[in-house]
This record gives C-alpha cells, structure tokens and sequence, in this order.
C-alpha cells in the first residue's frame, strides 16, 4: 500500500518570505500522481498543485511550485513570497493509477507578519 | 467552482441512530471518495469507488457502508451512530488519473 509522510508538523515563515513544507512517498506504482492541498481554517480543501510521476519539468502554479525528485520519492511544496492568508494546513497526496488517493498526516503552516 | 455537494453540513444525533450523509457531484467523475477528519487532523479514507456498482474499503470502513448506483451519487450511511464517529466527513470526486480531487464542504456529524 502507499505511504505518504510530512514530517513538520508545524512550521513557522516571516511574510514575504520562501518556504518549503517536505512530504515524503512511498509506492511500488510506476505511474502516479502527486498533489498538493490546502486547508483553512474553515475547513475546504483548495487544490494547489499537481505533478505526474512522468513529468520531466517540476510543476508551477504561481507561488507554488513542486520540487518532485523521483528517485528520493519525495515532492516537496515551495511556497513563494509568503502572504498571511497562505496560514492553513497543508496537506500532501498520491494517487496511484490503479488505486485510491491517500493524504499525508498535514503540516500547520502559519505565517509571521 | 467545484459541483459537489454535501447534505447535511452539519449534524447532530444520537447514539444507536443510522444515518446517511450525502454526496452528489455534477462533473461525470468515475472515481469518488469518502474520507473522515477530525480538526486539523489528518485524512483519513473510508470508501472509494472507481463508478457506478464500483465500492472499495479503505482504511475506516468497518462501520459503515456506501452505494454507487448512479455516477453522480455515493451515500455513505452509518448502521449504528456512536460517539467516537464524531468527526468531519469529507466526499471527493476525480476524473482520470492525472486529474486533481474536488472536494464537498463536509458534513460535521456530532454523536451525543
């Protein structure tokens, strides 16, 4: 079954500044997909971005962008030019392709003005 | 804006009470999920289901049960409501593999 880790449960950036929240995987799929959410405090969950297993270049929307490196399995969340309303919960997903979407655990970002 | 939706957005029951919370989405999506979480906590997945006549288990599912009838609608009912199913329950949808999930704005389901 697949795995997927986020090791911070919390973590801490002055406004205006970069910040990269870690998220870690586990599959024996060689296709799959890896994706980003955010979750306010009022509870939705907002897509952020999304990068295939295949995908040559690393994705960007943006302020987010993806630092995929396959061979570590990990897919990495850089969040740009911090705003005060980016203080949610950050979740990290995969999906491989013949299976279900598992959620990592969340990191609780929160943004210092 | 994401067409799914969920009934109720909250609710409050008693012990030993069977519910059902639902789930519809206008998008023609295949692949649909039910996942449970408490605040800030993380998700966690109770059924998927690849389309219609399609339902998995997934991590939570041993008190309750889902129907995939139609593709648009995906039920997810409780037999028998306990304290320790309070919590929020989210339904998503997805299309193909490289396809993100949309998600309903959850049902806060309290068990008194």
């Amino acid at each position: 079954a697949q795995k997927i880790t986020q090791t911070q449960p919390g973590m801490f950036v002055q406004e205006k500044e970069a910040v990269t929240l870690d998220c870690t995987y586990d599959t024996s799929d060689p296709s799959y997909g890896l994706f980003w959410y955010k979750q306010p405090s009022s509870g939705e969950m907002i897509f952020l971005i999304y990068q295939g297993s295949y995908d040559q270049q690393n994705a960007t929307e943006g302020r987010y962008s993806l630092n995929f490196q396959k061979a570590r399995k990990s897919a990495n969340l850089v969040i740009s030019a911090s705003q005060l309303g980016d203080s949610a919960m950050y979740f990290c997903a995969m999906r491989p392709i013949y299976n279900d979407m598992r959620f990592g655990a969340g990191t609780r970002l929160t943004v210092k003005p | 804006e994401a067409d799914i939706y969920q009934t109720p957005r909250y609710l409050v029951i008693g012990t030993g009470k069977k519910i059902t919370l639902e789930c519809s989405q206008t998008m023609g999506h295949d692949k649909m999920y039910w996942y449970q979480q408490d605040p800030g906590m993380e998700l966690h997945l109770i059924h998927y289901s690849y389309g219609v006549n399609s339902t998995e288990k997934g991590d939570l599912s041993s008190e309750s049960t889902v129907s995939r009838i139609r593709t648009e609608h995906f039920p997810l009912t409780l037999e028998s409501a306990r304290p320790s199913h309070t919590s929020q329950y989210l339904c998503a949808s997805s299309a193909g593999q490289g396809a993100e999930a949309f998600f309903g704005q959850g049902t806060r389901l309290t068990v008194v």
